[in-house]
């Protein structure tokens, strides 16, 4: 089964800084991965996708992911914090087969906390 | 504006009551998804209709149902609801790898 696994639950930077969010895909497939960001009270807004086109994929406000096929990786990235950065990112797999294709499989959020 | 719109944005409802969410897809996008956001379970995919026809189902209870109509908006029904059932529900719809948000229905069981 394909599956995210976000590897920090929260992460927390000072404005100015670069963030990272990490997050490992399962897939024995050549996976398409998301990265969606919710602001508090707010829907789900896309922030950039691979689709196995070029391995580094740049986003909207800044952010940019690189898709590492040896290390199962898509981390989220952004040279330098914003306080409005300060959401929910969710890592998201498209589902290849069976009852998950074409269904979007999101992790379990990363928050991210941009302090001033 | 996204282009899915759905309604009502909150809902409060008691215990053992039914509800109806509705979801309008974005113009051209047969698929439609709808998805479940609780504290505990994270986001959860319920159920995929593709013009007109149950495509998938996820995680959804034999108390939810769903369809969608010729139109192809669609509607979630949840019923003999509970207070675990508390959650923001949120409907995508997609063509081919773009996949659009609504800004989710909040249902409160009271």
């Amino acid at each position: 089964a394909q599956s995210v696994t976000q590897l920090d639950s929260h992460v927390s930077v000072s404005e100015g800084t670069p963030v990272l969010l990490r997050c490992n895909y399962s897939s024995s497939y050549s996976p398409s991965l998301f990265w969606y960001v919710q602001h508090p009270n707010k829907g789900l807004q896309l922030l950039l996708k691979y689709t196995s086109a070029a391995t580094l994929v740049k986003g909207i406000n800044g952010f940019e992911a690189e898709f590492k096929k040896s290390e199962t990786s898509f981390h989220l990235t952004k040279p330098s914090a914003h306080m409005s950065d300060a959401a929910e990112y969710f890592c998201v797999v498209r589902g290849f087969y069976g009852g998950s294709q074409g269904n979007l499989i999101f992790g379990k959020g990363t928050k991210l906390s941009v302090k001033p | 504006d996204s282009g899915v719109t759905q309604t009502p944005k909150h809902l409060i409802t008691a215990t053992g009551q039914r509800v109806t969410l509705r979801c309008s897809p974005r113009s051209g996008d047969l698929s439609v998804y709808w998805y479940q956001q609780s504290l505990d379970q994270g986001l959860q995919f319920l159920i995929q209709y593709y013009n007109g026809e149950e495509r998938a189902k996820g995680n959804i209870l034999e108390r939810f149902s769903a369809q969608q109509f010729p139109d192809l908006h669609s509607e979630l029904n949840l019923s003999s609801l509970e207070l675990g059932d508390s959650a923001l529900y949120f409907c995508a719809s997609s063509v081919e790898f773009r996949y659009t948000f609504g800004s989710g229905t909040r249902l409160t069981v009271v």
